[in-house]
C-alpha cells in the first residue's frame, strides 16, 4: 500500500518563475492538503482540496493555487516566485467519505508525503 | 481557532520516559488532539490521536484530562532515533485545517 508520495524531491527556480508540485495521495485517501515549512518553523497550512474544490485556505496569497483531480492527486501551483517562497512543501491525504451535513467533528488523520524543497534563486 | 503551546525543547537520555506536554486552552468540542513527529527535511509522521481521556498505542500514550485543555504525550524508553520535533494539534472539527506551532525539539542522548 502506497504512501504520499511528492515530485519532484528538489526543485531549484528562480524569482519571478512559475512551479507546479505534485502529489498522490495514500490509497483509499480523497482528501488533500497542502503545506510550506520554512527552515525551522513548523508547517503551515496553505489550502485543502475534497471533492475536487479547494474547500479550507491558509493565510497565503492567491499566487498559490491548486487543483485536485478525479483520482483525487492534487497539483499545487506558485506563481511569481519570491525568494521568501523557498521552503519544504508537504502534502498530506486523509479520508473524509461523502460529503455530509454534519456539525459533529471527527477526527482526520492527515498522512504526509516526504515533501519537494524548493530553492528560489 | 484552538493554538497549542508546547515547550520549545527537552532533553533526554536514551531508556527514559519522556512527557511532552502541549496546551490547548481554546480548544473546541468537535477537537481532536493529533500529535506528530518530524524528523530533519522529512514530512511528518503520524504518531497518535485522541479525544478524551488516554490512548495507547505501540509507539506512545496519549493522556488527556477531563477538561482537555492540555494534553500529555509519552514516550516510553526513548532512543537516540527519537531526536526529533513533536508536533502537538488540534484539528478543527469535519474540515480540519492543522496549525503547527513551533514544536518541541526533543534530543535524545547517549
Amino acid at each position: 500500500d502506497a504512501g504520499v508520495t511528492q515530485s519532484p524531491t528538489h526543485l531549484i527556480k528562480t524569482r519571478g518563475q512559475q512551479v507546479t508540485l505534485r502529489c498522490s495521495p495514500k490509497s483509499g485517501h480523497d482528501t488533500v492538503s497542502w503545506y510550506q515549512q520554512a527552515l525551522g518553523q513548523g508547517p503551515q497550512f496553505i489550502f485543502q482540496y475534497y471533492e475536487e474544490e479547494e474547500r479550507q485556505r491558509g493565510n497565503f496569497p492567491d499566487r498559490f493555487s491548486g487543483h485536485q483531480y478525479p483520482n483525487y492527486s492534487s497539483e499545487l501551483n506558485v506563481n511569481a516566485l519570491l525568494l521568501g517562497d523557498s521552503a519544504l512543501y508537504l502534502c498530506a491525504s486523509s479520508f473524509q467519505g461523502p460529503s455530509q451535513d454534519s456539525s459533529v467533528g471527527w477526527g482526520e488523520t492527515q498522512y504526509f508525503g516526504p515533501g519537494t524543497r524548493l530553492l528560489v534563486l | 481557532l484552538a493554538k497549542t503551546t508546547q515547550p520549545i525543547s527537552m532533553d533526554s537520555y536514551e531508556g527514559q520516559e519522556v512527557n511532552i506536554t502541549c496546551s490547548h486552552n481554546n480548544i473546541a468540542t468537535n477537537d481532536y488532539i493529533t500529535w506528530y513527529q518530524q524528523f530533519p527535511s522529512q514530512g511528518p509522521r503520524f504518531i497518535i490521536q485522541g479525544y478524551k481521556t488516554k490512548v495507547t498505542n505501540e509507539v506512545a500514550s496519549l493522556f488527556i484530562p477531563a477538561d482537555r485543555k492540555s494534553s500529555t504525550l509519552s514516550l516510553p524508553r526513548v532512543s537516540l532515533s527519537d531526536t526529533a520535533v513533536y508536533y502537538c494539534l488540534v484539528g478543527e472539527g469535519n474540515f480540519n485545517k492543522f496549525y503547527f506551532g513551533s514544536g518541541t525539539k526533543l534530543n535524545v542522548k547517549p
